[in-house]
């Protein structure tokens, strides 16, 4: 089975730096996503780590310690508009079908 | 725009009766997961198909059911609705081997 925990809410100032932690438990583990998802709809991709290490994509990087079953995602340069829920996702076995299995969400608040 | 065609949208119906939600993948995924969404919760997986056979099976109630035609497009079956089966199901695509899921937009079913 799997289990995801991230933190409920986090609350930041417009320019400042946020970091989203996820710690997850897996049988077998085949990916990690961070998706955004805003009130009402739907979830969009922001980033995948399948090895050790960071990937940075503009504003937005991701980490990942398989070791530890550890996770985070950065926001930088925060802005009114990146207040949204963020979604830690572990993806399953090719076996289990690749299927997502996500977390609670993070829900940012980003402040003037 | 995912490319994830969900029909309909809204949906308001009644306890007892049964629904059909339709989602149309992007062209050339051939993978369709289909995500329980209620108010200020998380993600819950459904069911996944792959070219028409049922791949992986989540918390999905046995009121409910699905299938995959062979034009690929998927339909969620609702039945003995609930006022507790309000909420935004989303059906996600991806290709083969998988990378991120693309989500459609969500059919927000309310049930009175």
């Amino acid at each position: 089975g799997q289990n995801i925990d991230q933190p409920t809410e986090m609350t930041a100032t417009e320019g400042a730096i946020v970091q989203i932690n996820c710690t997850y438990q897996t049988s077998g583990f085949n990916g990690l996503f961070w998706y955004q998802q805003h009130a009402g709809e739907a979830p969009t991709f922001l980033s995948y780590n399948v090895l050790d290490g960071l990937e940075e994509k503009g504003r937005f990087s991701s980490f990942l310690s398989r070791s530890k079953g550890y996770s985070y995602l950065l926001l930088k340069e925060l802005q009114m508009k990146d207040s949204a829920s963020y979604l830690c996702a572990l993806r399953a076995s090719e076996a289990a079908g690749n299927k997502l299995t996500f977390g609670g969400g993070t829900r940012v608040l980003v402040k003037p | 725009d995912s490319g994830v065609t969900q029909t309909p949208k809204h949906l308001i119906t009644a306890t007892g009766q049964r629904v059909t939600l339709r989602c149309s993948p992007r062209s050339g995924d051939l993978s369709v997961y289909w995500y329980q969404q209620s108010l200020d919760q998380g993600l819950q997986f459904l069911i996944q198909y792959y070219n028409g056979e049922e791949r992986a099976k989540g918390n999905i109630l046995e009121r409910f059911s699905a299938q995959q035609f062979p034009d690929l497009h998927s339909e969620l079956n609702l039945s003995s609705l609930e006022l507790g089966d309000s909420a935004l199901y989303f059906c996600a695509s991806s290709v083969v081997p998988p990378g991120e899921l693309f989500f459609g937009e969500g059919s927000r079913l309310t049930v009175l």
